[in-house]
């Protein structure tokens, strides 16, 4: 049974438009994270947190916020999408029981901004 | 500052070997972790190493070397399935959050009949 699922699996947002991406793990780790995946870029680091009410920058904050009301789910808010955000985005969880070293991701969402 | 560089890509030959070289720049060393991410998929952790030499995982085997701040993966008789892309990733302790990953673009092996 998957541990780390999100939702939607794919959307299609137009410009300036709200999108909402949804995570949710049930390994109980306290840490979770957003990253993106680009050609070229790899994964890239959105927002993380350190637990429920903690959200953190990661190193690509900009035009996007994240939400994280319980042990168990973590969103990342798009409040006025563009183009240059449409990507493949990836939930990711994690504990000190491997020294962090270990993340546990989602199956990835494909936003296409249009 | 921090940076982690892989080739984008490499081929080889069934039942042969592969090698994924990575090289990191970090002021706070704490660990490298390996990944291997299918076409279309999640990523799924392999290895992690955090002290210097060979770890024999059998399929996988993995090198560190802090000093020349590299590592490489290495794929044993490699089978068809291999066929992936394999992702470095650093974690940082100089970071404010010591438990970030900074990963490569990953590098993607074909394996060829």
């Amino acid at each position: 049974e998957a541990a780390v699922t999100q939702s939607p699996r794919n959307k299609v947002a137009v410009t300036g438009g709200k999108v909402t991406l949804s995570c949710n793990q049930t390994n109980n780790h306290n840490n979770m994270y957003w990253y993106r995946q680009d050609t070229g870029h790899g994964l890239r680091l959105i927002h993380y947190s350190y637990g429920a009410g903690s959200t953190e920058k990661g190193d690509i904050p900009d035009g996007y916020k994240a939400s994280r009301p319980s042990q168990e789910n973590f969103s990342l808010i798009l409040e006025l999408a563009t183009p240059s955000q449409t990507s493949v985005y990836f939930c990711a969880s994690g504990d000190a029981g491997t020294g962090y070293a270990e993340q546990f991701f989602g199956p990835g969402t494909r936003l296409t901004v249009l | 500052g921090q940076g982690v560089e892989q080739p984008a890509k490499l081929m080889s030959v069934e039942g042969t070997f592969a090698r994924v070289n990575c090289t990191y720049s970090t002021s706070g060393f704490n660990g490298l972790s390996w990944y291997q991410q299918r076409e279309g998929q999640a990523p799924v952790f392999l290895s992690y190493v955090v002290l210097d030499g060979l770890k024999d995982s059998g399929h996988f085997s993995t090198f560190l070397s802090r000093s020349n701040g590299y590592s490489y993966l290495l794929l044993t008789e490699l089978q068809i399935k291999d066929s992936a892309s394999y992702l470095c990733a650093v974690r940082d302790r100089a970071n404010s959050a010591g438990n970030k990953l900074t990963f490569g673009i990953g590098t993607r092996v074909l394996v060829r009949p």
